[in-house]
Parts: structure tokens; C-alpha cells; sequence
């Protein structure tokens, strides 16, 4: 069965220093991951996907994520946080029509 | 495009009562749908999957006389918490998947936040 792993539970930088945010999957076929982010009291909002392709791949808020299907990986990176990056970050694969998500990395940010 | 919408975005009711969540998709057709549950400070649970005109496919430990999934159209789906409890309050969010183009992502709702005192 399809499983998502964020090993880092919180994860706490200064503003303006780089990020990666750590992602393991488990699934047999090829995967369809995403990156969603989620703040306080709100709804999830879709950061990035992997469908195919480049494994590198752009998303919103200068956000981009690479793919390493050696690894079983999907680390999401942004070279330059900003104070409004501090929220949760949920890591999801797609498989046999369900989405699972990882249990999230809350994001702190120093001044 | 790709909106999700839900309805409402917040409830409080009495212990006992049931409460009623809609899910819409605005401008797609959502032939599925997905309902989620997530408690404070934690990840989201997949409730059960709705699919239109069929009943909904409920996950493992998940009571479907408690939560009752109806999917009439190809835009709407909603959730009946029945005799709600205190235990039942939560956050919960929906998604939908377009009927056209094959792909497998899902448009998340804003989420609807129940308790239930």
C-alpha cells in the first residue's frame, strides 16, 4: 500500500535562509505527488504536482520540488523563505484513485 | 478554474442534532468526490470516496450510518453528520476530481469546521 513519510514533525529557519522540506513515498507504480501548503483554520492550497517528466518541477511561491525515483523522494526547497511561508506543509502521493498524505511539517520562521 | 467551494464554512450545533455539509464543484463536473477529516494538529484522513449515482466507498473504521455521503449531481456532494457528538468536531474538507482530461489531481474545498457542544 501507498504511504507518505515527512520525517520532520517541525522545522524552524530564519527568514531569508533556504528550506527543504523532507518527503519519502511508498509506491509500487509510478507515483502523482504534490506538495500542498495549509494555514491556520484553512483549507489545503496546491503548491506543486509531479506528474511526469522533468523531475524538477516549479510551483507557486517560489517553491519547486525535485522527484528522485531512486530515492523515493520528494523534497520541496525555496532558496529564500519569508515570514508569510510559516504554515503547514503537507506532502501527498496518488494511488489507485486515493490521495494519502504525509503527516505534515509545521514551518516556524525567524525574524 | 478548478473551484471548490463548501458550505458552510463553519457550524456549531447541539449534541444529538445532525449537520449537513456541502461540497460543490463551481466550474468543473466532479463525477468523484472525496471527504476528509482532520483533527488539530494533524494530517487529513480520507473518509470516504463519493461517487456520483453509486454509493460512497467508506474507509476502514469509518461509520457510514454516522456519516452519510450523498453525491446527486455532478457538482454536489454532501455530508450528513447524524446525532452528532462532541468527539465529531472537526475539521472537515473536501475535494473533487474532474470527470474530463484523466487526471488524477484533486481540487481541495476550503474546509468546514463543526463542533459539536
Amino acid at each position: 500500500a501507498q504511504s507518505v513519510t515527512q520525517p520532520d514533525i517541525h522545522i524552524t529557519v530564519s527568514e531569508g535562509a533556504s528550506l527543504e522540506l523532507r518527503c519519502n513515498y511508498s509506491y509500487g507504480a509510478t507515483p502523482y505527488l504534490f506538495w500542498y501548503v495549509q494555514s491556520p483554520g484553512q483549507g489545503l492550497q496546491l503548491l506543486l504536482k509531479y506528474f511526469s517528466g522533468d523531475t524538477l518541477v516549479q510551483g507557486i511561491k517560489g517553491f519547486e520540488a525535485e522527484f528522485k525515483r531512486s530515492q523515493s523522494s520528494f523534497n520541496l526547497r525555496k532558496p529564500s523563505v519569508h515570514w508569510s511561508d510559516a504554515a503547514e506543509y503537507f506532502c501527498a502521493v496518488v494511488g489507485d484513485d486515493k490521495i494519502i498524505f504525509g503527516k505534515g511539517t509545521r514551518l516556524h520562521i525567524l525574524p | 478554474g478548478a473551484v471548490v467551494s463548501q458550505h458552510p464554512s463553519w457550524v456549531i450545533c447541539k449534541s444529538g442534532t445532525s449537520v449537513k455539509i456541502e461540497c460543490r464543484s463551481l466550474d468543473f463536473q466532479a463525477t468523484t468526490m472525496f471527504w476528509y477529516r482532520q483533527f488539530p494538529k494533524q494530517s487529513l484522513m480520507l473518509m470516504a470516496t463519493s461517487n456520483e449515482g453509486s454509493k460512497a466507498t467508506y474507509e476502514q473504521g469509518v461509520e457510514k450510518d454516522k456519516f452519510l455521503i450523498n453525491h446527486a449531481s455532478l457538482t454536489l456532494s454532501t455530508l450528513t453528520v447524524t446525532s452528532a457528538h462532541p468527539e465529531d468536531s472537526s475539521f472537515y474538507i473536501c475535494s473533487a476530481k474532474r470527470t474530463a482530461g484523466g487526471s488524477n489531481e484533486q481540487f481541495f474545498g476550503p474546509g468546514t469546521r463543526l463542533t459539536v457542544l
